[in-house]
């Protein structure tokens, strides 16, 4: 079973605008991952954010990370096609930390 | 640094019998973990090894097992094989401590007939 829902499920905009992907989950946690898989193949780890911080950015991507609401939210600015993908949140909780717990991730498609 | 690489890339089984997947990780990093991944299930922990040992492990049933050599590689066994068992499985990296970012290999699609 997966700790948390993202939402949307699937997302299509048009190139150069900003896509938004959330995400939801249940217990507390050590930090929270989003990764990127392309096509059914390995996910690339984007960024990583504790669980006392509130706000990271890297390049065009930012998380906001909200605790109280267990809850998470992943902006990519600038969309490229080269963003299409499916987008995963992942959380490691305090107890069995190594252990990530996968959201149901997102599909985000960029037309040109 | 050399990623995380996993053999084979692909594989065709049949029902009942077993497969063997194996895991190299990245230099330097201790820990490797299994997932599963499916349409129906997403992707589900499987089991997490550090320094040879299991550390942690989902929610699977004794069919799926692994062990990790003293170089880090790791295989992960599934006998009796299901069609159920059909799906991607990938191989995860770290250093295993906080805050424990992993690094996953493209994964072993597995299909079982």
């Amino acid at each position: 079973s997966q700790q948390g829902e993202e939402d949307p499920q699937a997302l299509s905009i048009q190139e150069g605008e900003n896509a938004t992907m959330n995400c939801s989950y249940k217990t507390s946690i050590n930090n929270l991952q989003w990764y990127r898989q392309n096509s059914g193949r390995g996910l690339v780890h984007l960024i990583l954010i504790r669980s006392n911080e509130r706000e990271k950015h890297s390049g065009r991507l930012r998380v906001t990370l909200d605790t109280s609401k267990k809850s998470s939210s992943l902006l990519i600015t600038a969309s490229r096609a080269a963003d299409t993908a499916s987008y995963f949140c992942a959380t490691s909780p305090i107890q069995g930390a190594q252990k990530l717990v996968f959201g149901q991730g997102t599909r985000l498609t960029i037309n040109p | 640094k050399a990623g995380v690489t996993q053999t084979p890339r692909y594989l065709i089984k049949t029902r009942g019998q077993q497969v063997t997947l194996s895991c190299s990780p990245i230099s330097g990093h201790r820990s490797v973990s299994w997932y599963q991944q499916t349409p129906g299930q997403g992707l589900q922990f499987l089991f997490e090894y550090f320094s040879e040992t299991q550390r942690n492990k989902g929610n699977f049933p004794g069919r799926f097992s692994g062990r990790q050599f003293s170089n880090s590689r790791s295989e992960m066994n599934v006998s009796t094989l299901e069609l159920g068992d059909s799906a991607l499985y990938l191989c995860a990296s770290s250093f295993g401590l906080p805050p424990y970012e992993q690094y996953f290999g493209p994964g072993t699609r597995l299909t079982v007939t």
